[in-house]
């Protein structure tokens, strides 16, 4: 199993400009998530997904946007970057989100907005 | 909300030494608590899992507690080694939805 596998590993964007940051997962997860993690503030939630359709809010959800067509797949589009933005992202995948189970994450995606 | 707490920010300690990471947590109403370990540069790597009606888990040389009355957890790391080196992170799983609260971390630093 590859685990869970994000791409880019790193992006430089423009303000304004928009783009998906990827992610997949091999081991038939429900549960998917993305955070961004800052210095000194920890990851924080972005969106997360209980299962395929499936999709709701984090903590931080403003300018970003996720959709889960197939359980594999949990891509994240910043609709119109913003220096705000900069931050490195994490996805993270579990079985089904009990409370027995694991988080599996992905290496993240070092994005910068200039 | 879930506010979580980890102290030292940094901590650094001889090789060989025991030691003990701190995470606390504001609301007790949790489903599990996880330790993870981040490399520089890094993804997370679970390193222990316990869940609400646990008191504590061992893995090899590390052990964690949870008091979810006090809102507390320890990692226990003993005879620490130059390669335990990293950012240590905890994260509890709320009970209402289906959300994870992160620390900030402490990073250990081992000398050899």
């Amino acid at each position: 199993n590859a685990g869970v596998t994000q791409t880019p590993k790193f992006q430089v964007l423009k303000t304004g400009q928009s783009m998906t940051l990827q992610c997949a997962q091999d081991m038939n997860h429900e549960y998917m998530s993305w955070y961004r993690q800052d210095p000194g503030m920890g990851l924080r939630l972005i969106h997360y997904s209980v299962g395929a359709g499936i999709t709701d809010q984090g903590e931080v959800p403003n300018g970003y946007n996720v959709s889960r067509s197939t359980t594999e797949d949990f891509p994240l589009r910043l609709l119109s970057a913003a220096p705000s933005q900069t931050s490195v992202y994490f996805c993270a995948s579990t079985l089904s989100g009990r409370a027995t189970e694991t988080q599996y994450f992905g290496p993240g995606t070092r994005l910068l907005v200039l | 909300k879930q506010e979580v707490t980890q102290i030292p920010a940094a901590l650094s300690v001889p090789e060989g030494e025991n030691l003990v990471l701190n995470c606390s947590f504001t609301d007790s109403a949790i489903y599990n608590l996880q330790w993870f370990r981040q490399d520089p540069g890094k993804g997370l790597t679970s390193l222990l899992l316990i869940q609400s009606s646990q008191r504590e888990q061992t893995s090899g040389r590390l052990n964690a507690s949870l008091d979810k009355s006090s809102g507390r957890s320890t990692l226990y790391i003993a005879a620490s080694q130059p390669g335990d080196s990293a950012t240590y992170l905890c994260a509890v799983k709320v009970r209402t939805g289906n959300q994870f609260y992160f620390g900030t971390g402490t990073s250990l630093t081992v000398i050899p």
